[in-house]
């Protein structure tokens, strides 16, 4: 069964911590996005990235940073965790778009985050 | 950034009726994707429609896909408790690649 795997499913942080959040895909897909999710505000794009090394700035992207060091694993990085990033993070992966070809999004379970 | 609404954004109804929820934009999408996801879960795609005019169906989930591409509507037919759950949609479109935008999603109730 194909997978993207979150590497925790609840965290509480302090204030000014920085915090990782990992996640890995097993489905050999190009493609992988961090969104976060908000009542009433669905789902908004952090970062995505198309390759490995290659990352480029989605909708919100104050406040994080990633890391693609292998086609795998896409971590997030909060570099210095505040309240206002409570939040569920959502990853995602995806084959590269071909053309007409669209492909969907295979989502991890996420990672309720409570920064305090 | 292209604009996304759906609608209802909250649905309360009694299993076995029927309904209907919508997703539009002022741009055209290249695709348009259907999510459904639980709580505590990650959402789980449903359906992709590409071409204007398409009609999907999956057991008694019905999508529909605009002519002009620029809407879709979602029904569920005689709907069951296990239907309770938020409905995301999300398009792409011709300039942002893989890159997807989702609606704020539609919360499903289904009272038995």
């Amino acid at each position: 069964d194909v997978k993207v795997t979150q590497s925790s499913r609840y965290l509480v942080k302090r204030t000014g911590e920085k915090v990782f959040l990992e996640c890995v895909q097993d489905m050999d897909h190009e493609n992988m996005f961090w969104y976060r999710q908000d009542p009433g505000l669905g789902l908004r794009l952090i970062y995505f990235s198309y390759d490995v090394k290659m990352k480029e700035k989605g909708d919100i992207p104050e406040g994080y940073s990633v890391s693609r060091e292998k086609k795998e694993r896409f971590s997030l990085i909060l570099e210095s965790a505040s309240t206002n990033q409570t939040s569920m993070y959502l990853c995602a992966s995806s084959l590269r778009h071909g053309g007409t070809i669209s492909y969907g999004y295979t989502f991890g379970s996420g990672t309720r985050l409570t920064v305090v | 950034t292209q604009l996304l609404e759906q609608s209802p954004q909250f649905l309360s109804i009694q299993e076995g009726e029927n309904l209907t929820v919508y997703c539009n934009s002022s741009s055209v999408f290249s695709s348009l994707q259907w999510y459904r996801q639980e709580p505590g879960e990650g959402p789980v795609l449903l359906v992709t429609v590409v071409t204007g005019g398409e009609v999907k169906k999956l057991k008694r989930l019905t999508f529909q896909f605009g002519d002009a591409r620029k809407d879709s509507s979602l029904h569920i037919t005689a709907a069951q408790p296990g239907d309770t759950g938020l409905y995301l949609c999300a398009g792409e479109f011709e300039t942002s690649g893989s890159r997807l935008t989702f609606g704020e999603g539609t919360q499903l109730t289904v009272n038995p």
